[in-house]
């Protein structure tokens, strides 16, 4: 069972204009949850977190928001800008775990048009 | 400060060999996870070591073992290797301190092809 989904395989959004990209998680012990970018054949690279007990968080053009009612949670990269395009991951963690490990979506490739 | 730095980035192998892959985390990192990255499964977890000791696995046959060193470093063996071990392996490392979680920074992967 697939425990974190990112249900829109791809996106398209115009330069300067707001992507959003979408993760929903069915695991109620999730109290982690990072946002990662990906180019092809390279590692991941961390964007942005945010823990349980906030609902939101911002770095810069990007911003995590977190409904743990709803078990979802969004990114908005504002403005988007052409070097945004990638393969953009939704992870997961259970601290109270005792380990580290990470549960990813399957991926959203974000495309932004010049 | 350097990053994680996987080795080698990239290689080929035989059905039925075996393989060593390397991983040297953060400076200061203890906390050290692999992960499998195939087109169809995404990236999944395979394990993590914290101290020299593993502390998870993931849902992968024996055949995948791991170990880290008392520098942190660590590294992936896979036996037997079979052709839909064919993928982008990567390692991630996490300073792991105070018992909160802290962020995952993954490295370049070892892109392994087995044929």
């Amino acid at each position: 069972d697939q425990q974190v989904k990112q249900n829109s395989p791809s996106l398209s959004v115009q330069e300067g204009r707001i992507s959003i990209l979408n993760c929903d998680y069915t695991n109620s012990m999730f109290d982690y949850f990072l946002w990662y970018k990906k180019y092809p054949a390279e590692g991941p690279t961390f964007l942005i977190s945010i823990s349980s007990i906030k609902d939101k968080n911002e770095d810069g053009r990007f911003t995590v928001f977190l409904n743990k009612s709803a078990k979802h949670l969004s990114l908005h990269i504002v403005p988007s800008q052409p070097g945004d395009s990638a393969v953009y991951f939704c992870a997961a963690s259970d601290s109270g775990a005792g380990s580290y490990q990470l549960t990813f979506g399957k991926g959203t490739k974000l495309s932004v048009i010049p | 400060k350097a990053g994680v730095t996987q080795t080698p980035r990239y290689l080929i192998k035989t059905r039925g060999q075996q393989v060593t892959l390397s991983c040297s985390p953060i400076s200061g990192h203890r906390s050290v996870s692999w992960y499998q990255q195939t087109p169809g499964q995404g990236l999944q977890f395979l394990f993590e070591y914290f101290s020299e000791t593993q502390r998870n696995k993931g849902n992968f046959p024996g055949r995948f073992s791991g170990r880290q060193f008392s520098n942190s470093r660590s590294e992936m063996n896979v036996s037997t290797l079979e052709l839909g071990d064919s993928a982008l392996y990567l390692c991630a490392s996490s300073l792991a301190q105070g018992g909160s979680y802290t962020e995952a920074f993954f490295g370049q992967g070892t892109r392994l092809t087995v044929v």
